[in-house]
């Protein structure tokens, strides 16, 4: 069953802005992680943050992590249209070895 | 950018069918899962090997059947199709614990008709 749900579903900014989204999670976790998909192919992993980590940066990507609250949220700064793209919040739940997934969230960044 | 490739691409089959799809992950990723992804929806978890064993399963009848072989590649069985099972197959692949991210490959589109 999905455990991720990512709050807003769909998102348009225009280029330059910056972009958040967020997830929540009922169970305790191992690890979070983020995933982009395009047009419906495959998952490109963007970041893993572990249970005992509250922020991770990539790039233009900013992680945080809040167990007490079971949320997450992502953070893109400077959008490109590139960033167009189906975002995804997984959860490896502690004690178990899988992804669980949520729903996703568009973004459409607008040039 | 990905070092996991799915064949084929796209596949039509009729209801009752069966049908076989295939991954080839990276050499020494020996942890593959498969997803499965309706439109619209995120991936949901159909079964995980490590090591040529399965060792996790999601919420999926057993005419769902997988194999993973020593070269990396591995193999995901669909018995008797019902039309529910058109989706977006992925393949998924790691080295490492559950601490590493995964590579997905681009998967499958699965009609069936």
């Amino acid at each position: 069953s999905q455990q991720g749900e990512e709050d807003p579903q769909a998102l348009s900014i225009q280029e330059g802005e910056n972009a958040t989204m967020n997830c929540s999670y009922k169970t305790s976790i191992n690890n979070l992680q983020w995933y982009r998909q395009n047009s419906g192919r495959g998952l490109v992993h963007l970041i893993l943050i572990r249970s005992n980590e509250r922020e991770k940066h990539s790039g233009r990507l900013r992680v945080t992590l809040d167990t007490s609250k079971k949320s997450s949220s992502l953070l893109i700064t400077a959008s490109r249209a590139a960033d167009t793209a189906s975002y995804f919040c997984a959860t490896v739940p502690y004690g178990n070895n899988r992804l669980a997934f949520g729903k996703g969230n568009q973004v459409v960044v607008i040039p | 950018e990905t070092g996991v490739t799915q064949s084929p691409t796209h596949l039509i089959k009729t209801r009752g069918q069966q049908v076989t799809l295939r991954c080839s992950s990276q050499s020494g990723h020996n942890t593959v899962s498969w997803y499965q992804q309706a439109l619209g929806q995120g991936p949901q978890f159909i079964f995980q090997y490590y090591r040529e064993e399965e060792n996790g399963r999601g919420n999926f009848p057993p005419r769902f059947s997988g194999l993973q072989f020593p070269n990396y590649s591995s193999e995901l069985n669909v018995n008797a199709l019902e039309l529910d099972d058109s989706a977006l197959y992925l393949c998924a692949s790691r080295t490492g614990g559950m601490g590493y991210g995964y590579t997905f490959g681009s998967g499958t589109r699965l009609t069936v008709v």
